[in-house]
């Protein structure tokens, strides 16, 4: 199985700044990787798919990038409805895995 | 609009059985492979299972602490996707999301989730 392992597993920010996280893979997984953002109670919304493409509606201030094993999610300026959980997922291979997540506080 | 609703969730014994439903709408859900994803209390989110769309013959995959005790099925429509869970077990206690998977240039991505339905295995 491929292990997805994000760091930091929580940060605190503040409103304006520019907020990046990460995601590695235990081993290659080309850009089959999505990002989801899940508040709390609610369900999760994708926000980027093939790494680097936003969803349909997902506002631009959210970013995606890498390929191999090593990606990252970047907030260009964080917003009070920013603040919640970040999960990556791959889907190169079964099972598909994601990973353990980054908590964004204020 | 794309809409996914699930049902069905509640207390279940240990070694107990229980099927969950979605109801798909705003879309030929025929097309699309559609997911089950799930998420124990407070902790992160771990994929279930998988049912390919029609014309892959709705074939389907599981994660393995489900295989040969879950089993998802869609009725003849596609308009609803299920999850029949046999000999349950504590550690199946989560919410249950039904989740949409898009097909875009090979990439297949979980692109819309329903609001979830708790399932709760307990004596």
């Amino acid at each position: 199985d491929i292990q997805m392992t994000q760091s930091p597993s929580s940060l605190s920010a503040s409103v304006g700044d520019r907020v990046t996280m990460t995601c590695r893979a235990s081993q290659g997984i080309s850009k089959y990787l999505a990002w989801f953002q899940q508040k709390p109670g609610k369900a999760p919304k994708c926000l980027i798919y093939g790494a680097s493409s936003l969803h349909s509606g997902v506002p631009s201030k959210f970013s995606g990038s890498g390929s191999g094993t090593d990606f990252t999610l970047t907030i260009s300026s964080l917003q009070p409805e920013d603040f919640a959980t970040y999960y990556c997922q791959q889907y190169n291979s079964y099972p598909l895995t994601f990973g353990g997540g980054t908590k964004v506080e204020i | 609009e794309v809409q996914l609703v699930e049902s069905g969730g509640g207390l279940v014994q240990p070694g107990g059985s229980l099927r969950l439903s979605c109801a798909a709408s705003g879309f030929t859900s025929s097309d699309h492979y559609m997911d089950w994803v799930r998420q124990a209390p407070g902790k992160g989110l771990e994929w279930v299972a998988r049912s390919r769309n029609k014309a892959n013959s709705y074939t389907t995959e599981y994660a393995a602490s489900v295989e040969g005790r879950f089993t998802i099925s869609r009725d003849d429509s596609g308009n609803s996707l299920y999850l029949q869970m046999n000999s349950l077990k504590s550690e199946d206690t989560a919410v249950y999301y039904c989740t949409r998977v898009d097909i875009i240039s090979g990439h297949y991505y979980f692109a819309y989730w329903g609001q979830g339905t708790l399932l709760t295995v307990s004596s």
